[in-house]
């Protein structure tokens, strides 16, 4: 398995309150991902990383921020949390564009 | 802009009967595609993936799948399914433009119930 780590693994937190997921990844992979997983809706992209400090929007980052200072962290923060934003979260690493994705075990965050 | 369509979201099928679960993408540059597996409370697995060459990939599992670009699918199959592959199945698309990081862009997924 791919050396992904997520932190934590079940949050809940309350409406307002600031949020961050931590995405751990020991493969000094060049690519890291956010994703967010709800039924009926698949995974969808809330922002990506191609570098050290090079981040980039996904299809919902609306309320999201990332950070990666070094290789191995990337971290996704809710400015503010709302109820809109429970979910389940993804952390995804990948050594080269247009091949496959290794995924995290995903952090359940319920805000209330 | 890339997209992805899975056709059923949920798909109930017997042990040991065949089983298709159908993806259909939306490219205008060449396409990698992938199939992943999601089990109960658990991270996606990839099960198989088409980058280039054979059109026909096998899998993880006894899984295998078949691009056809000219269709532009890439349908999942299983002659003999077992209890143990009930899972959510997501289809996804990596097609690098050369504007984006070749991020991959997922199908809403199908949901395989094996009874007994």
């Amino acid at each position: 398995d791919a050396g992904i780590t997520q932190s934590p693994r079940h949050k809940v937190t309350e409406t307002g309150t600031p949020v961050t997921l931590r995405c751990h990844q020991t493969e000094n992979h060049r690519y890291m991902y956010w994703y967010r997983q709800d039924p009926g809706h698949g995974l969808r992209l809330i922002h990506y990383s191609y570098g050290v400090k090079d981040t980039d929007k996904g299809e919902v980052s609306d309320g999201y921020s990332v950070s990666r200072s070094k290789t191995e962290d990337f971290l996704l923060t809710l400015e503010s949390a709302t109820s809109s934003q429970t979910s389940v979260y993804f952390c995804a690493i990948n050594g080269r564009i247009n091949t496959e994705a290794f995924f995290g075990q995903g952090t359940r965050l319920t805000v209330v | 802009a890339q997209s992805v369509t899975q056709l059923d979201s949920q798909v109930p099928v017997f042990e040991e009967a065949p089983v298709e679960l159908r993806c259909n993408y939306s490219s205008s540059v060449s396409v990698y595609l992938f199939w992943y597996v999601q089990y109960p409370n658990q991270g996606l697995q990839l099960l198989l993936k088409y980058l280039s060459g054979s059109t026909l990939v096998k899998g993880i599992n006894g899984f295998e799948a078949e691009f056809n670009k000219s269709q532009t699918s890439f349908h999942l199959r299983k002659p003999s399914v077992h209890i143990s592959d009930t899972a959510e199945y997501f289809c996804a698309v990596s097609a690098w433009d050369g504007g984006s990081q070749g991020n991959l862009i997922f199908g809403k997924g199908t949901k395989l119930s094996v009874k007994p």
